[in-house]
């Protein structure tokens, strides 16, 4: 079974400050994909990154950066300088098992204030 | 490029009536997916089509929910009859068939359904 913990409930910070985002994940396959997924309060899901399981570079893209850690099983994705833009709900998902299925976990709201 | 339509955004329906929902995917996907969020939580995986093909419906409650994909394009969802815990927001995905890797799914805005 696959299962995606994100403890975090909520998030606040000041504008320019650094967010990280923590994501635990469970899964038995040797296989998986892990992404991170912004909702802004419009409601869609909008695609940030994806990482394979044989691929622990962690990387920088723009304000974004995560570190994939398989021995702690985390795969935590931090917010560079935050803007109020970034408020939104973040969600880690994790594909196994069935390609493209993606278990969720309950989403870290974050806020940012100017 | 056009992203993943869905129709209506919203829907307030009584207890026991029937409602349906519908998504057009991204052109070319193979791949399509409904999933249910309830306020609050993460979204959960439906059914997911590739083609017009049923992958996985492992947490479609077939008892009131059903879902088609006639022709390989289009979906609709239909829930019959509706309890009130089926209020959430229905999201509908794509994406592309990409050997050696798992693609990522693009969104549209949901339907949020209320039922009272």
């Amino acid at each position: 079974a696959q299962k995606v913990t994100q403890a975090q409930t909520e998030i606040s910070v000041v504008e320019k400050e650094d967010v990280t985002l923590d994501c635990v994940y469970e899964t038995r396959d040797t296989t998986y994909y892990l992404f991170w997924y912004k909702q802004p309060p419009s409601g869609e899901l909008v695609f940030l990154i994806r990482r394979n399981s044989f691929d622990e570079q962690n990387e920088i893209s723009g304000r974004y950066s995560w570190n994939f850690q398989k021995s702690t099983s985390s795969f935590n994705f931090t917010i560079t300088a935050s803007q109020v833009v970034d408020s939104a709900v973040y969600f880690c998902a994790l594909s196994a098992g069935t390609r493209g299925k993606l278990q969720f976990g309950a989403g870290t709201q974050v806020v940012v204030t100017p | 490029e056009a992203g993943v339509a869905q129709s209506p955004r919203y829907k307030i329906i009584e207890k026991r009536q029937s409602v349906a929902f519908w998504c057009n995917p991204i052109s070319g996907h193979a791949t399509l997916y409904w999933y249910q969020q309830i306020l609050g939580q993460g979204p959960k995986l439906l059914i997911q089509f590739q083609n017009n093909g049923v992958v996985d419906d492992s947490q479609l409650p077939k008892d009131r929910f059903s879902a088609e994909r006639l022709k390989g394009v289009d979906s609709t969802l239909k829930i019959q009859p509706a309890k009130l815990e089926d209020s959430a927001v229905y999201l509908c995905a794509s994406s592309s068939i990409r050997a050696g890797t798992d693609p990522e799914a693009f969104f549209g805005q949901g339907t949020r359904l209320t039922v009272v």
